[in-house]
């Protein structure tokens, strides 16, 4: 089955830039799809399509995906950005939905 | 507003059943796949099942494949995960969540843009 493979954790400074990557084997082949997660709440969807952003996110949060890796970007973050981070795609050659293990986003 | 609410959670011994329910509103329920996601105690996502609009099309993680049932009733807007022989590894808080899904170009996309906000399965002895 397909494996995504996310840093354990991520630091960072306020009003820096985080990046947090998605690894899998020719990744750039697949729509990517991140999500945020704070302590004791649900998730959230931050980018689907490798780079598009919902309604109501930051402008602050962008995406990539090229080759074997995605990138989750989060510019000039702010204290309020520390959560777990997953990134998702579809393995659609065994019709699975298939998450990486995350990573955590510590703002210092 | 897109609200999904999930019940049925509780405490049940191994090898027990219990059925979580997810009752959605604020969008036309029948034109949307539907997934349930897993998340053990201090550990990541997991993706469960899926079910397609229509309820015709199911999908499973192999770890709950031939114990798990997805299902949904489109007349009252409701979404099932029926589980069956539970076992301690069950044990998460559950999900659901409103999908979306298509083509893009050569690729098929698949994605959850609405999030419950979950409910508690103990599996204990």
């Amino acid at each position: 089955s397909y494996v995504l493979t996310q840093p354990p954790s991520v630091s960072v400074a306020p009003g820096k830039t985080a990046r947090i990557t998605c690894g899998g084997n020719n990744i750039g082949s697949k729509s990517v799809h991140w999500y945020q997660q704070k302590p004791g709440q649900a998730p959230v969807l931050v980018i689907y399509y490798d780079s598009d952003r919902p309604s109501g996110i930051p402008e602050r949060f962008s995406g990539s995906n090229s080759g074997n890796t995605a990138t989750l970007t989060i510019s000039r973050v702010e204290a309020g950005d520390e959560a777990d981070y997953y990134c998702q795609v579809w393995d659609s050659s065994s019709d699975l939905v298939v998450f990486g293990g995350g990573t955590k986003l510590t703002v210092l | 507003e897109v609200q999904l609410v999930e019940s049925g959670g509780g405490l049940v011994q191994p090898g027990g059943s219990l059925r979580l329910s997810c009752a959605a509103s604020g969008f036309t329920f029948s034109s949307y796949a539907m997934s349930w996601v897993r998340q053990a105690p201090g550990k990541g996502l997991e993706w469960v099942s899926a079910i397609s609009g229509s309820g015709g099309s199911t999908y499973y993680a192999d770890s709950v494949k031939g114990r798990f049932t997805i299902s949904r009733d489109n007349s009252k807007n409701t979404l099932y995960l029926q589980m069956n022989s539970l076992r301690a590894e069950d044990t998460a808080v559950y999900y659901c969540a409103k999908d979306s899904s298509g083509w893009r170009g050569m690729d098929y996309y698949y994605y959850m843009d609405v999030w419950g906000k979950g409910t508690t399965v103990t599996v204990s002895s």
